[in-house]
């Protein structure tokens, strides 16, 4: 596509409710990352993959936070079990290959937990 | 964990002055980026300039970097009220992570 797809844009959920943010990239980027973003703060580096695969899941915060990317594409990150201090705005990054690329961002989802 | 800090956290100028942020950071890097994010939303790349650079310009914008002291300054003239946004350095580690670690920012208002 010409940009990177987020979708929901916005996500209201329950407290203890799982939810599902997806990201499409930009076609033919390699490489796909999330942040997360609380308000008025910086990013904060969640998971990072290469291809299908996750060299790097260190920025995930619990064992509630999974995501999987399948055919080099599309990724979805995965927050079960929904706490109040999830509420942020998730964002999807890509880039052509990994390493000194700039990055496209998606417009994020705004989760709010309740 | 964050790795740059941007100063100052924020910024309010007139339209038509030059507005300049400065990031610091804390270990070697690759190179250094900087991004524009309007209503807490998406980031739009800006410039990024290479560990082995020391001044980049795109348009109004200008950067510098001084790994010396491990600091970067972004300066924006001639800033116009479509220039306010929040502002970020985000830094790619010299360990060949990939992944690029983002300051808090600085908010820039431009007022007409």
């Amino acid at each position: 596509g010409a940009g990177v797809s987020q979708s929901p844009s916005n996500k209201v959920t329950e407290k203890g409710k799982d939810v599902e943010l997806r990201c499409d990239p930009i076609s033919g980027h390699t490489a796909l990352y999330w942040y997360r973003q609380s308000l008025g703060q910086g990013l904060e580096f969640l998971i990072y993959f290469q291809g299908n695969s996750a060299p790097d899941k260190s920025g995930l915060p619990s064992d509630r936070f999974s995501a999987e990317r399948t055919g080099g594409s599309v990724s979805t990150l995965t927050i079960q079990r929904t706490q109040q201090e999830d509420s942020a705005v998730y964002l999807c990054a890509s880039s052509l290959i990994s390493g000194t690329q700039p990055y496209t961002f998606g417009s994020g989802t705004r989760l709010t937990v309740v | 964990s964050q790795q740059g800090e941007e100063d100052p956290q924020a910024l309010s100028i007139q339209e038509g002055e030059n507005a300049t942020m400065n990031c610091s950071y804390k270990t070697s890097i690759n190179n250094l980026q900087w991004y524009r994010q309007n209503s807490g939303r998406g980031l739009v790349h800006l410039i990024l300039i290479r560990s082995n650079e020391r001044e980049k310009h795109s348009g109004r914008l200008r950067v510098t970097l001084d790994t010396s002291k491990k600091s970067s300054s972004l300066l924006i003239t001639a800033s116009r009220a479509a220039d306010t946004a929040s502002y970020f350095c985000a830094t790619e580690g010299a360990t060949n992570d990939y992944k690029l670690s983002f300051g808090a920012g600085t908010t820039v208002t431009v007022r007409a």
